[in-house]
Parts: structure tokens; sequence; C-alpha cells
């Protein structure tokens, strides 16, 4: 059964920084792309990032590129999300999603809320 | 990036058949069959209804049916059912290798 647990959310000022992870389980996490959704309070789903299997390709929806950065290690089966330059309109749940040479999402996780207050 | 264009509600009698519509562009839901429909009840993380335009996963009732013309995917389920009242998404595939997502339809069974 193909699981995903994310972590690392939490509570940060505007400006500051958080790193997100994601432990993946019950599949060949090498052969998987990654990707990191998220999901405003009340509003709808946003992908944020992804990944390709070996690590080789990242891409980024504007509003984030240059301030987050998607990794991975596939010998820890993991993905990870260092979020920095954070604002209040990052406030969100963030949720990990895998697929494999397919264009949708048919795996995620339960997600983790990151808050940007003062 | 601008997400696609979804009507925020659509509602329904048990039985009755209803179409959420996807309205994108050229270079996303008009220039790929990579299309996708997800269904998120409150407080659980979205599931995987329709993918390719049209494929419905392993376990997913077959009252769930997509379709695409041009820029505009749809969604249509047939004999709403009380179970079905939740949020739906649309996203697709783009020419720059990223995603996009629908602004998400609130289904709501009369």
């Amino acid at each position: 059964e193909v699981q995903l647990v994310e972590s690392g959310g939490g509570l940060v000022q505007p400006g500051g920084s958080l790193r997100l992870s994601c432990a993946a389980s019950g599949f060949i996490f090498s052969r998987y792309w990654m990707s990191w959704i998220r999901q405003a309070p009340g509003k709808g789903l946003e992908w944020v990032a992804n990944i390709k299997r070996d690590g080789g390709e990242e891409y980024y929806v504007d509003s984030v590129r240059g301030r987050f950065t998607i990794s991975r290690d596939n010998a820890k089966n993991s993905v990870y999300l260092q979020m920095s330059s954070l604002r209040a309109e990052d406030t969100a749940i963030y949720y990990c999603s895998s697929y494999h040479d397919t264009y949708h999402f048919p795996y995620w996780g339960r997600g983790t809320l990151v808050t940007v207050s003062s | 990036q601008s997400a696609l264009t979804q009507p925020a509600s659509v509602s329904g009698s048990p039985g009755q058949s209803i179409t959420i519509s996807c309205a994108g562009t050229s270079s996303d839901v008009g220039g790929h069959n990579y299309v996708s429909w997800y269904q998120q009840h409150p407080g659980k993380a979205p599931k995987l209804m329709i993918y390719d335009v049209t494929n419905r996963p392993s376990g997913v009732s077959n009252h769930f049916s997509g379709s695409k013309s041009g820029n505009t995917a749809s969604l249509t389920i047939s004999g709403l059912q009380a179970e079905d009242e939740a949020d739906y998404y649309c996203a697709s595939y783009t020419s720059s290798g990223t995603y996009v997502f629908g602004t998400g339809t609130k289904v709501t069974v009369l």
C-alpha cells in the first residue's frame, strides 16, 4: 500500500524558512516523480513543484520560484520542500503526491499545515 | 499559470446528472489529453476520480465520467448520490512542464 507522510509544518514568521519532508513507502520510490501541492485555508488546490525520479528535473509554480526548492533522497525514500522568504500567502496545508510515468496525482499524503504569521 | 476556471457551485437532486466544466487554454487543457479530476471531502486529502480526460481509476464508480472539447474539459456525475456531495477540482499538465488546478466546484445534493 502506498503511504506518504508529510512532516515539518508549523508556525513561522514572515520572511522565515521552513523545511517540509515527505516519507514514502509501499512503492519503488526512485521510479516515481514527486510533487508538492498546497491548499490555503478555505481555498482551492495549487500545484507547487515537482521533481523527476532521479532529481534531474525540477519545476515550480511562478509564485514560489526562487524561494522554494524541491529535492529528494532516493536512499531515504523521501522528498523535501525547502521554503524561504515565506509570506502570509504561503499559509496552507502542503500535500505531497507521487506518480509514475503519468500526468496526474493518484497518491496523496494527509498534508502538513504551514502557517506564516507574526 | 492562471487557474483553470470552474463554476463555484453546482447542485442537483438525487438521481439527477450534473456536469462541471473546466475552462483552460491551448497551453493546458486544449494542448494535452492530461486532464484529471479530484474529489475532496471536508478535512480529507483529494481523491483521483478521472485521469487522461476520460479514464477512471480502479475502484471509482462508473457514474463519474469525463470529456473534453477544445480548451474545456467536463466532469459528469450521473445518478447523483448523497455521498457525491464534495468539492471537485480539475487539473491539467501544461506545455511548460508544470501543472495547474481549477478553481474548484462545490457540489451540493439537494
